[in-house]
């Protein structure tokens, strides 16, 4: 099985709807992120969060919010799509101290 | 932020050949790690590497951190090789990575 898993891996949704992407981990890591990649470019991060409790905006932040319910699930809300929100979504994991990131397999956005 | 620069932007080869791929980042970093996106936009793992040489297979690749570059080398190429290649960096003291705009390779048989 899978360590990083995201859902859904591909979705297709109207401007103006709140989607929720989700990511779950079984690396028992603390850190977890959110990236964006577009077309041609690398990923840019969104939000992370180093614990429960704790949650960080990154370079892109702004319509987004995040919510960490448990050390092993992070989830990305988009609280009203728009097109230029469709994009390539990652979830990522770090252990405490490690610095090596490990990639869930991306859910597919598209905004219509 | 920090800057990194990958090349080339794009590489074709023939299949069983080899090639060298840089990366250049402008400032000292805690993490390098070279990722594989594969024609499905999975993001594969290659290596962690902040300094020196590793090799897994027919992949190797090399950090010198004092000079601010990392190198992936791919030896025999195969068609399954082709993609988009990451490097990807954490400056010290700051907490996301910064990927670099990637090689894309195509490996023909």
């Amino acid at each position: 099985d899978a360590d990083v898993t995201q859902t859904p891996r591909n979705r297709i949704t109207k401007t103006g709807k709140r989607i929720m992407l989700e990511c779950s981990q079984t690396k028992g890591h603390d850190r977890m992120y959110w990236y964006r990649q577009d077309p041609g470019l690398g990923l840019r991060l969104i939000y992370y969060s180093f614990d429960v409790k704790d949650i960080n905006k990154g370079e892109i932040s702004d319509g987004y919010s995040v919510s960490r319910q448990a050390q092993a699930k992070f989830s990305l809300s988009l609280e009203s799509a728009i097109p230029n929100q469709t994009a390539l979504y990652f979830c990522a994991t770090e252990g405490q101290g490690s610095y090596e990131q490990y990639f869930g397999p991306g859910t597919r956005l598209t905004v219509t | 932020g920090i800057q990194v620069e990958q090349s080339p932007p794009d590489l074709i080869l023939q299949e069983g050949a080899n090639s060298t791929l840089r990366c250049n980042f402008s400032d000292s970093v805690n993490n390098l790690q070279w990722f594989h996106q594969n024609p499905w936009g999975q993001l594969i793992n290659l290596f962690y590497i902040p300094s020196g040489t590793k090799q897994n297979g027919r992949l190797s690749a090399t950090t010198v951190a004092t000079e601010r570059y990392s190198l992936l080398y791919i030896s025999s190429s195969q068609t399954t090789d082709s993609g988009v290649y990451f490097c990807a960096t954490l400056k010290t003291g700051a907490n996301n990575l910064f990927f670099g705009t990637g090689t894309r390779l195509t490996v023909i048989p």
